[in-house]
């Protein structure tokens, strides 16, 4: 079975610098997709960016960028210019492509933003 | 687009009674998914559909709750009898079959059993 992993229950970075927040899976397949989620207090889940497998570059969307290393099943996100909009908690998700799918999250990270 | 759509957004109730949430998905989409969470347990799938057919029900907790499909357009989670332990944020979810987008989530039903 898939698990996700985010070590970081917590994380705290000061406004206007740059955090990662880290995430681990377990998986026998060779083709899937990776995600990370936002759920600010609101609780809205907003996909803030996604990862195919099969890529080696790595997805950048604006000042959020992933640092995927296949072999060592980690999926970073890396937040520059953090912002005080950024605080919420962050849900590392993963899902095969086809035959199944659901997708299985982690944990989650709560980043708060100190001003 | 609405996005998806879900009602109510809170719901107080007394233990024993039913519930029923209501979730619209996103036209188009094929799959419909139903996540539960709390602070224990995280982010629960409970059940999720692809044209309106189950596929996976092995999340649901136990017999007290019950979903359907009767259409593209809609769907409910219904929890009877209600308990205490059942109070959660519910999210509804839907994704389109080939698109790797991820999902596109409602806002969430608070449950709140009393």
């Amino acid at each position: 079975a898939q698990t996700v992993t985010q070590s970081q229950p917590e994380m705290s970075v000061q406004e206007a610098e740059t955090v990662t927040l880290s995430c681990t899976y377990d998986t026998s397949e060779s083709d899937y997709y990776l995600f990370w989620y936002k759920q600010p207090p609101s609780r809205q889940m907003i996909l803030v960016i996604r990862q195919e497998a099969y890529k080696q570059q790595n997805a950048t969307e604006n000042r959020f960028s992933v640092n995927f290393q296949k072999a060592a099943k980690s999926f970073s996100l890396k937040i520059s210019d953090s912002q005080l909009g950024d605080a919420a908690m962050y849900f590392c998700a993963y899902r095969i492509p086809f035959g199944n799918e659901k997708l299985t999250f982690g944990t989650g990270t709560r980043l708060t933003i100190i001003p | 687009d609405a996005g998806v759509i879900q009602s109510p957004r809170h719901e107080v109730t007394e233990m024993g009674q039913e519930v029923t949430l209501r979730c619209k998905p996103i036209s188009g989409h094929d799959y419909l998914f139903w996540y539960r969470q709390t602070m224990m347990r995280g982010l629960e799938l409970l059940i999720y559909f692809n044209n309106n057919v189950p596929i996976d029900d092995s999340g649901m907790p136990e017999d007290r709750f019950s979903a359907k499909m009767p259409n593209a357009s809609f769907s409910t989670l219904k929890i009877q009898p209600s308990e205490p332990r059942d109070s959660a944020v519910y999210f509804c979810a839907s994704s389109r079959q080939g698109i790797d987008y991820g999902y596109t989530f409602g806002s969430g039903t608070r449950l709140t059993v009393v």
